[in-house]
């Protein structure tokens, strides 16, 4: 069964830095997403992603925050100027349509020290 | 803005009961619903979803219902097994593509 997979597992960074999240979703899939969850609370929105541009967006992701596909694969998260209250797990997602069910990646775990 | 809450932040149930893990939404305009499980580690796995004009709907050991008058909705997990033992999150989609997730309920099954 296809899947969307994310690099690395786990990141460790100082503040201040930038770091770069990866994601292959699944390759038929046009909807991309981008998923946050502190440890213990309940998953957030950050971005969503079609036809090379961002359809909405949440209050967390300010302009820190930006999302890219470089190619016809890759789908990319980048934290500009890392702070501590980002260490969280980040979820990669997509969908084949809109309104239809997410498939999410296993995770990032990104801590900032 | 939306709001998905859960009533019971963890539900304990004997191997082979019936499980069921309730959520109420804010939002009258959501017109999209969907259950996840997530285990330790991973990401959140789809299990069932349902769409606004349907009260109800079944999938393999598992029924999702909806009620729209208050705003409620449930997952009925049948038999409950082990490896059901995980966080369970429900979704909520208000037409703007992008899900709302609830603060999950953790579902531990005693052997």
């Amino acid at each position: 069964e296809p899947e969307v997979t994310q690099t690395p597992s786990h990141q460790v960074t100082q503040m201040g830095q930038e770091v770069i999240l990866r994601c292959v979703p699944i390759s038929n899939h046009l909807y991309f997403y981008w998923y946050r969850q502190i440890l213990g609370q309940k998953v957030e929105f950050l971005v969503s992603f079609y036809n090379n541009e961002i359809s909405e967006k949440s209050e967390i992701f300010d302009d820190q925050f930006s999302v890219e596909r470089p190619d016809g694969s890759n789908f990319t998260l980048k934290i500009r100027s890392t702070k501590l209250e980002d260490s969280a797990m980040y979820f990669c997602a997509s969908s084949e349509f809109p309104n239809s069910p997410l498939h999410f990646g296993n995770g990032t775990r990104l801590t900032v020290t | 803005g939306e709001s998905v809450g859960l009533h019971l932040p963890t539900l304990s149930v004997q191997e082979g009961d019936n499980s069921i893990i309730n959520c109420a939404y804010s939002n009258s305009a959501s017109d999209y619903f969907i259950w996840y499980k997530q285990e330790s580690g991973k990401g959140p796995q789809f299990i069932i979803d349902i769409r606004s004009n349907m009260d109800k709907r079944q999938g393999q050991r598992v029924t999702v219902l909806l009620n729209k008058t208050v705003k409620h909705l449930s997952l009925q997990i049948a038999a409950t097994q082990p490896g059901d033992s995980a966080v369970y999150f429900c979704a909520e989609n208000s037409g703007a593509n992008n899900l709302f997730f609830g603060t999950g309920t953790r579902l531990t099954v005693i052997p």
